[in-house]
């Protein structure tokens, strides 16, 4: 079975701290995502990653930073939280694509992050 | 307009019911069609693949229609265990990327 770990289910922080989400896969999965899920807006790609120390930006990069260090870890960085963060933030991980055909996204289980 | 379009529902029918949602998508490039389903705090799991041809999973019935830009996703005799929110997935190439609806709730009551 997949597993897709994140660091903590539920989350609260202060305006201006730096926050760090920590995702781990055990799958040798080569793709990891970061997505934001808010009401009404579904969910919407932050940043992602083919390999290690590799990341491209998604739809909404604006306020956050990635880290790639080892297959298995995906971190996201809060640099200054704010209270436009407040969300739900879910990981995924799937095989690398080949000829563009997708592969099966899994996602951890998320972490609702709070921004008081 | 955004790229993947559901209507949010909730859609509240009674146990044993036919329910079908609609999804339309903006890009006539894209290449993958799904559908996933999300129970309540939980997170989003793979619930079929959309292809030309039409596919069938057992109670559940996926339908792409390229030239209107739709996908749907019919079930038959609901469950209570139906109950979730079911998001349009839209793959266009590149990296793995997905674009997602917004989803659609289902409630079956009994």
């Amino acid at each position: 079975d997949v597993k897709v770990t994140q660091s903590s289910r539920y989350l609260v922080k202060r305006t201006g701290e730096k926050v760090f989400l920590e995702c781990v896969q055990d799958m040798d999965h080569e793709n990891m995502f970061w997505y934001r899920q808010d009401p009404g807006l579904g969910l919407r790609l932050i940043y992602f990653s083919y390999d290690v120390k590799m990341k491209e930006k998604g739809d909404i990069p604006e306020g956050y930073s990635v880290s790639r260090e080892k297959k298995e870890r995906f971190s996201l960085i809060l640099e200054s939280a704010s209270t436009n963060q407040t969300s739900m933030y879910l990981c995924a991980s799937s095989l690398a694509s080949a000829d563009q055909l997708y592969n099966e996204q899994f996602f951890g289980p998320g972490t609702r992050l709070t921004v008081l | 307009r955004k790229e993947v379009e559901q209507d949010p529902g909730p859609f509240n029918v009674p146990e044993g019911a036919t329910v079908a949602f609609n999804c339309t998508y903006s890009n006539s490039a894209s290449q993958s069609f799904f559908w996933y389903r999300q129970d309540c705090r939980k997170e989003p799991k793979l619930l079929m693949s959309v292809y030309s041809s039409g596919n069938e999973d057992g109670r559940f019935t996926a339908q792409l229609n390229r030239a209107s830009q739709y996908i749907s996703l019919l079930i038959r005799d609901s469950k209570l265990s139906d109950s979730a929110t079911y998001l349009c997935v839209v793959f266009s190439g590149g990296g793995n990327k997905l674009t997602f609806g917004t989803g659609t709730q289902l409630k079956v009551e009994l």
